[in-house]
């Protein structure tokens, strides 16, 4: 079947502008994480979803990010006021509920110019 | 607060070699153990995995972790590599407390295995 997908695939913008990325999780799967992958920093939890609970922001780096997810499925994560050190790939995955098993999307790589 | 240590981070071998991957996590409480491969150009997807149970794990193309609860090290092995086998290779633990599963994530190792 489908697996993870996100889009766009590569993104790049200028600093101070919004950028929005996108997550379709496997159909069914209610779990759903974003993370950020740095040179240098290796793989971060952002934030988490599950169902209809309220969300799990904790890895947020800042207030100029924030996530949302409509309808249980489609996640959209912005970052608000872009800066250099958001430049990463941001990855999207997605699971059965309480279970560890995380399926991965390909990421979206953002270039902060 | 949890945290996943990998200690090398390039390992250079020649096929048909052994490879061993080190990874320590620290964390007091009960855990599950991964190991995911991202081959070049394509996703992060799932080695093998520890939950519970007998800590030698076997999962794809070969691979095996042990999990040595009184080291916190949960080490990857591959008796002989293949040039396929080329990736970056990344240790992740979590706690199964509360509904959230989030990773925390080694800094990965990148593999590199001459024909």
């Amino acid at each position: 079947g489908a697996g993870v997908s996100q889009s766009p695939s590569n993104k790049v913008t200028e600093k101070g502008k919004d950028v929005e990325l996108r997550c379709d999780p496997i159909s069914g799967h209610t779990a759903l994480y974003w993370y950020r992958q740095s040179l240098g920093q290796g793989l971060e939890f952002l934030i988490y979803f599950q169902g209809n609970s309220a969300p799990d922001k904790s890895g947020l780096p800042s207030d100029r990010f924030s996530a949302e997810r409509t309808g249980g499925s489609v996640s959209t994560l912005t970052i608000q006021r872009t800066q250099q050190e958001d430049s990463a790939v941001y990855l999207c995955a997605s699971s059965l509920p309480l279970v560890y098993e995380q399926y991965f999307g390909p990421g979206t790589r953002l270039t902060v110019t | 607060a949890q945290s996943v240590s990998q200690h090398n981070h390039h390992v250079i071998l020649s096929e048909a070699a052994s490879l061993e991957l080190g990874c320590n996590y620290s964390y007091g409480g009960t855990v599950n153990l991964f190991w995911y491969v991202q081959y070049p150009g394509q996703h992060l997807q799932l080695l093998l995995k520890y939950f519970s149970g007998d800590p030698l794990v076997k999962g794809i193309k070969g691979f095996e972790a042990e999990f040595i609860k009184s080291k916190f090290s949960f080490n990857l092995r591959k008796p002989s590599v293949q040039w396929s086998d080329t990736a970056e290779y990344f240790c992740a633990v979590t706690n199964n407390a509360g509904n959230n599963r989030k990773l925390i994530w080694g800094l990965g190792t990148s593999l590199a295995v001459n024909p």
